[in-house]
């Protein structure tokens, strides 16, 4: 059981280049999340998913693309980056809501740390 | 929507003392409070969490507290290791939300 993994765990782009990080989940959760973390800023919300097909944005969904094609992977893509763009990317993964059960925990993964230059 | 603010940024305590970092929510809808340790280069793990129902929870040598009347709530560390050395990030969250919101964090540095 790997729980939450991500690829790549690191990347240098250049200004403009486009890239896609890989997320992938073995414990069947419905939900993903996509989180950039830069220093003094805590963890920001970029995109997530409720279910296979779905997505919606978060707080910060500029410049980013999400898929979630199958159940166990959330894909983040940046078309054209840039240098604001570089941060520490992590995804998490968590149960569905339930009338019993309204607080689910969050799975993260490693993290990818992603440089623009 | 949901605003959360965690103090200190930065908490350096020697070891065998206490920590408590502290937490302000501003939504009076949130009634999940978890909290995530994150150590260097890995993502963050939930280490407790307390529902609006209860005022404190335990676990070995952490506590959480919860004010519901004040919105706030607080990570208390008895008996500093090193190894708890790490980025603590509490979060709020109302049971009709998919996502919780963080707190910015704090890095808790524990001397030997």
């Amino acid at each position: 059981n790997a729980g939450v993994t991500q690829t790549p765990k690191f990347r240098v782009l250049k200004t403009g280049q486009s890239m896609t990080l890989l997320c992938a989940q073995d414990m069947n959760h419905e939900y993903m999340y996509w989180y950039r973390q830069d220093p003094g800023m805590g963890l920001r919300l970029i995109h997530y998913s409720v279910g296979e097909g779905t997505t919606a944005k978060g707080e910060v969904p500029d410049g980013y693309n999400v898929s979630r094609l199958k159940k166990q992977n959330f894909l983040l893509g940046l078309e054209s980056a840039a240098p604001s763009q570089t941060s520490v990317y992590f995804c998490a993964s968590s149960r569905r809501r339930t009338s019993g059960d309204l607080y689910n925990e969050q799975f993260f993964g490693p993290g990818t740390r992603l440089t623009v230059l | 929507g949901e605003n959360v603010e965690q103090h200190p940024s930065t908490l350096s305590v020697q070891e065998g003392d206490s920590a408590v970092i502290k937490c302000t929510y501003s939504d009076s809808a949130s009634n999940y409070f978890p909290w995530y340790k994150q150590e260097l280069g890995k993502g963050p793990q939930l280490i407790i969490d307390i529902r609006s129902n209860v005022g404190e929870k335990k676990d070995q040598r952490i506590a959480v507290t919860l004010n519901k009347t004040a919105k706030h709530f607080s990570l208390h560390i008895t008996e500093t290791q090193p190894e708890d050395s790490a980025v603590y990030f509490c979060a709020a969250k109302s049971g009709g939300s998919y996502i919780p919101t963080f707190g910015r964090g704090t890095s808790l540095i524990v001397h030997p």
